[in-house]
């Protein structure tokens, strides 16, 4: 099976402070890992993704996420938080050689930066 | 088009009518896919489309549920008798196609279609 796992449901930062939305994975062979952020009443938009390589990968609006394989995770992280960051953060896993057709997706973490 | 489209933004309903949603890809986008999200549950997988074939159906929740793709392009879905646990937003996403990047499962979302059944 493949599941991932975003264990709080709200994170809250102040404005110019870093930021982290913590996401966790199961699968049964190597991840391809996925960060996707939801503005209100929009559809998902895609931020950055891990497929192999470097652990730590760069994506839009100055976001990055680091693959650590050992704790099955893929935190998303910024160093310096944007009101304009307050959005739906998801992250998504995929197991390509799970026979899987699509990505498993989290419950979504709501990140609210306050100015 | 630009994007993936999806029609209509917003439908209300009444419990037991039928209702049809619509997803148009992005061209050239041989994959597509439906997902349902609701208030607290994420995203839900429902159906998966290669060109016009469904290959993965595992998602849809009920009989009352059903997908269609044709010319490779439009898709739509179709909910029968609706019921009020039907209420979410339904999202229509696409990608490119086998050996073309779709190993990566980057995805291409719509705005959605929130559908409320009273």
């Amino acid at each position: 099976a493949q599941s991932v796992a975003q264990p709080e449901d709200q994170v809250n930062v102040a404005e110019g402070n870093p930021l982290t939305v913590k996401c966790t994975y199961s699968v049964s062979g190597n991840p391809y890992l996925f960060w996707y952020v939801q503005y209100p009443n929009r559809g998902l938009q895609f931020l950055l993704k891990y497929i192999t390589g470097d652990n730590l990968v760069k994506g839009s609006y100055g976001f990055e996420a680091e693959f650590n394989k050992s704790q099955t995770s893929f935190h998303l992280k910024k160093p310096s938080a944007l009101v304009s960051d307050s959005a739906l953060y998801f992250c998504a896993v995929r197991d390509p050689l799970g026979g899987y057709s699509t990505l498993t997706f989290g419950k979504g973490t709501m990140l609210l930066v306050s100015p | 088009g630009a994007g993936v489209s999806q029609s209509p933004s917003n439908k209300v309903t009444e419990k037991g009518k039928d209702v049809e949603l619509r997803c148009d890809p992005i061209s050239g986008h041989t994959a597509l896919y439906w997902y349902r999200q609701s208030l607290g549950q994420g995203l839900e997988f429902l159906i998966y489309f290669q060109g016009n074939s469904a290959p993965d159906k595992s998602g849809l929740p009920s009989d009352r549920f059903s997908a269609e793709r044709t010319g490779g392009s439009v898709s739509t879905l179709t909910i029968q008798r609706t019921q009020q646990e039907d209420s979410a937003v339904y999202l229509c996403a696409s990608s490119l196609g086998l050996g073309r990047g779709w190993n990566t499962g980057e995805l291409f979302f719509g705005e959605g279609s929130r559908l409320t059944v009273l």
